[in-house]
């Protein structure tokens, strides 16, 4: 079955750019969206955004300015950039499968991002 | 933007009792909603997609209903491992989740 993985550095600091991959194995990332959805400790889960295979994005508009996401179909990964951290996008960022009709799933196992200096 | 809000935000139960979760949409969002499970230190996990359609592999306890800007999920008779927090995202307009339900035990 399809399984997510995301990497990246795990520490960031302020007003840098946080960049996290995603790789996708047990299945073909083209015909999809996919998904990224972050989670500060002990709060609930924010949408970032989702891009298709063929490029195209929706970004959450709180986040638009800062947020870039691409995709590598040949590698079967997709990635995100969120531009001028703060402390305040320190969470567990999640990559997933975006069924569009049908929910979100499955989803990466989350990677910590902290932004400290 | 379309916001989600869930209540309660906390539940007290027993396992065999039977619990009810309300998710709210500021605007209509037609059927285009789904419930996630998660525990501490997991991913969530789709419970419901489409506000009714239950996931391959989910009990059968678990149901939901509503459409527009009112639904629910709910848990016919409460298991041991159903203590988690619940979340609603909508997906008619990009996308948006609830702020969460923990179900506790009693």
């Amino acid at each position: 079955q399809v399984q997510l993985q995301e990497s990246g550095p795990g520490l960031v600091k302020p007003s840098e750019t946080l960049s996290l991959t995603c790789t996708v194995s047990g299945g073909s990332i083209s015909s999809y969206y996919w998904s990224w959805i972050r989670q500060p400790a002990g709060k609930g889960l924010e949408w970032i955004g989702r891009i298709y295979t063929s490029g195209s994005t929706n970004y959450n508009p709180s986040l638009k300015s800062r947020v870039t996401m691409s995709v590598d179909t040949s590698k079967n990964q997709f990635s995100l950039k969120l531009s001028s951290v703060t402390a305040a996008d320190t969470a567990v960022y999640y990559c997933a499968r975006d069924v569009y009709t049908a929910g979100i799933d499955p989803w990466g196992q989350g990677t910590l991002v902290t932004v400290s200096s | 933007d379309i916001q989600m809000t869930q209540s309660p935000s906390t539940l007290s139960a027993s396992v065999g009792d039977r619990v009810t979760i309300t998710c709210r949409a500021s605007q209509s969002i037609s059927s285009w909603l789904a419930w996630y499970q998660q525990k501490p230190g997991k991913a969530p996990k789709l419970l419901i997609y489409k506000a009714s359609s239950l996931e391959s592999g989910v009990p059968s306890r678990f149901s939901g209903s509503g459409s527009g800007t009112e639904f629910t999920l709910t848990i016919s008779s409460l298991q041991p491992d159903d203590f988690a927090t619940y979340y609603c995202q909508q997906y008619n307009s990009y996308s948006s989740f609830g702020g969460g339900t923990k179900v506790e035990i009693k």
